[in-house]
């Protein structure tokens, strides 16, 4: 079984450029989270999407904003980038709330 | 908002040494998750814990769910190198579509 898939592996942008995210979970898998991590920060949630509907939010401004398709695919995008936007951004999905998540390789930003 | 605290931050141990960590959640959890992050990759899932007071070990490794179900911890017997990483708690939010992390406590192993 394939696992979860995030593309690009790696971007750099420049500030007040936007950034598009993509991720494949898991076949079978209808959640899909989001997270951002940063040495200092750790592990922050920034959304969950299941059946294309966004359940939840964390604590993060309008500029971050995500999808989900039918096919559960999701994209995470950002708008007017930041230098504290650099991080690791991480894809997970589930199968079901409080599942194990299963995470994608990432995709690291850079902004400079 | 409800937060999941880890410590100790960072652990360096020598091969062979045993190794905790513990973590206290704010809120009382329906369950709680354990993830390891090697150097360079992702977090992994390693177990799930459900029932208060419950204990589970994988080989060399020990969680246990407290009582109140607001607190775990994680014990390493006898370290190897293969044990070096980021170990992380994770809890879910009031709505249970959120996973909450800890911030993680990085082992790391000297031979």
């Amino acid at each position: 079984k394939a696992g979860v898939t995030q593309t690009p592996r790696y971007l750099i942008k420049t500030r007040g450029q936007q950034v598009t995210l993509s991720c494949s979970p898991i076949s079978g898998h209808r959640s899909v989270s989001w997270y951002q991590q940063t040495p200092g920060q750790g592990l922050q949630f920034l959304f969950e999407y299941f059946s294309e509907t966004q359940r939840n939010k964390g604590n993060f401004p309008g500029r971050f904003s995500g999808r989900q398709f039918s096919n559960s695919r999701s994209e995470m995008n950002v708008s007017t980038l930041e230098l504290g936007d650099s991080a690791l951004y991480l894809c997970a999905s589930s199968l079901e709330s409080n599942s194990p998540l299963h995470f994608g390789n990432g995709t690291r930003l850079t902004v400079t | 908002g409800q937060q999941v605290m880890q410590i100790p931050q960072y652990q360096h141990v020598q091969e062979g040494e045993d190794f905790t960590t513990y973590c206290n959640s704010s809120t009382t959890l329906s369950n709680i998750q354990w993830y390891k992050q090697r150097p360079g990759g992702h977090p992994v899932f390693l177990i799930q814990l459900v029932k208060s007071g419950e204990v589970k070990k994988q080989k060399r490794l020990t969680f246990q769910f407290g009582e109140a179900k607001k607190n775990s911890s994680l014990h390493i017997t006898a370290t190897q190198t293969t044990d070096v990483g980021t170990y992380f708690c994770a809890g879910p939010d009031q709505a249970g579509t959120a996973l909450i992390f800890g911030k993680g406590t990085t082992l790391s192993v000297s031979s």
